[in-house]
């Protein structure tokens, strides 16, 4: 398994306040992706890294805010969480989506993180 | 934009009778696809992969897909499945375009049930 981890695994905050979660890598893949999950939407992507301080929007980012200074842990924030933020938080990484670097393209997910937000 | 469905929410069958969960595709520009599975309270394994070639891919666990370019469609198959096969089920795809990030977008996903 790739060696990936999320912490925490669970957290039940307030609406309101802000909530950082961690995504921690021991593979040194270039690439960094923070998705939720929620039920018939399948995975959506929030916001990914292409390598160290290089950030870029996903699809559904708003309310949210990432940080990555170093090549092993990529930063998720909740500025200030609400209802609709509840979910299963997923972390990828991949070692290259070039198809010319011959790398793996495939992306490997850690073990999840569940935010309730009350 | 790129957009992935998969047709069935929940499939449920058999012990040892035949499935497949179907997904296509929106885009006709070069992409790759793939088939992720998600077991109880954990994270998502590749299961397999299309990047190029041959249009047939196959797992180690009996699973295969075939790649349909025409139809846009990726559809996920397995001849015989047992119950540890129960799980959620979710196809993806990135194009390999301009943008070059290896964005994945995902279907909403299929559960599978097996029953004895």
């Amino acid at each position: 398994d790739a060696g990936i981890t999320q912490s925490p695994r669970h957290k039940v905050t307030e609406t309101g306040t802000p909530v950082t979660l961690r995504c921690h890598q021991t593979e040194n893949h270039r690439y960094m992706y923070w998705y939720r999950q929620d039920p018939g939407h399948g995975l959506r992507l929030i916001h990914y890294s292409y390598g160290v301080k290089d950030t870029d929007k996903g699809e559904v980012s708003d309310g949210y805010s990432v940080s990555r200074s170093k090549t092993e842990d990529f930063l998720l924030t909740l500025e200030s969480a609400t209802s609709s933020q509840t979910s299963v938080y997923f972390c990828a990484i991949s070692e290259s989506p070039y198809f010319r670097d011959r790398g793996s393209y495939e992306q490997y997910f850690g073990p999840g993180t569940r935010l309730t937000v009350t | 934009a790129q957009s992935v469905t998969q047709l069935d929410s929940q499939v449920p069958v058999f012990e040892e009778a035949p499935v497949e969960l179907r997904c296509n595709y929106s885009s006709s520009v070069s992409v790759y696809l793939f088939w992720y599975v998600q077991y109880p309270n954990q994270g998502l394994q590749l299961l397999l992969k299309y990047l190029s070639g041959s249009t047939l891919v196959e797992s180690i666990n009996g699973f295969e897909a075939e790649f349909n370019k025409s139809q846009t469609s990726f559809h996920l198959r397995k001849p015989s499945v047992h119950i540890s096969d129960t799980a959620e089920y979710f196809c993806a795809v990135s194009d390999h375009g301009s943008s070059n990030t290896g964005k994945l977008i995902f279907g909403q996903g299929t559960t599978l049930q097996v029953k004895p």
